[in-house]
């Protein structure tokens, strides 16, 4: 079946403009969690959506946003860009969301802030 | 917070030979869940291995096998019969299994390890 699915997987932006990512779990899956990764800062929790819920949250500023929608797909947004924001972002779904269940990657969005 | 320490940023082994990879971590918590995850080029994170902090006996997934060491707070990864196809970014992960608050898939990672297969 199809992995997890990340679009757009390149793009480069300007300073202060805005990017909605897309992620598309496995088929069945629920939960849905994004990682934002960096050289210097490795790999960090953003947030996680189950059942179009938010569960939980990392240390980000409200500048970083996401939501959930019915059929388990996931956007994450960021408005006002900083430099720092260039990273990888990685999006992973498991079926219920609880610690036992196994989690999938997508391969990532590569953004670019210029 | 917990934190996942990796403190080897690069490792080499030779093709058909055996490298562990270490890994520690900080945490109050009894009931945890401990990963090792594979990001090759492609940059997609492949799970290795998993292991549940409840459980005495270590995981073990063909080639690879974990030391873990609840007391110490230590989890290595030993891989075995190395392939070239085992290069890649190697990280520690952790995921709480603290009930009924456990935060669900919020992992943390350590800052990882690259291995170099060398044939």
């Amino acid at each position: 079946k199809a992995g997890v699915t990340q679009t757009p997987r390149y793009l480069i932006k300007t300073r202060g403009q805005q990017v909605t990512l897309s992620c598309s779990p496995i088929s069945g899956h629920r939960s849905v969690s994004w990682y934002q990764q960096t050289p210097g800062q490795g790999l960090q929790f953003l947030f996680e959506y189950f059942s179009e819920t938010q569960r939980n949250k990392g240390n980000f500023p409200g500048r970083f946003s996401g939501r959930q929608f019915s059929n388990s797909r996931s956007e994450m947004n960021v408005s006002t860009l900083e430099l720092g924001d260039s990273a990888l972002y990685l999006c992973a779904s498991s079926l219920a969301g609880v610690p036992g269940n196994t989690i999938y990657f997508g391969e990532g969005s590569w953004l670019t802030v210029v | 917070a917990q934190t996942v320490t990796q403190s080897q940023p690069e490792m080499s082994v030779q093709e058909a030979e055996t490298v562990t990879l270490s890994c520690t971590y900080d945490t109050s918590e009894s009931d945890y869940y401990l990963f090792w995850y594979k990001q090759p080029p492609s940059r997609q994170m492949i799970l290795v291995i998993r292991q549940e902090a409840y459980k005495q006996q270590n995981a073990t997934e063909n080639r690879f096998s974990v030391n873990f060491q609840k007391a110490a707070k230590s989890f290595s990864l030993k891989i075995s019969d190395s392939q070239l196809g085992d290069a890649a970014m190697y990280f520690c992960a952790y995921r709480s299994d603290r009930y009924p608050t456990n935060t669900g898939n919020q992992f943390y990672f350590g800052t990882g390890t690259s291995l170099t297969v060398i044939p």
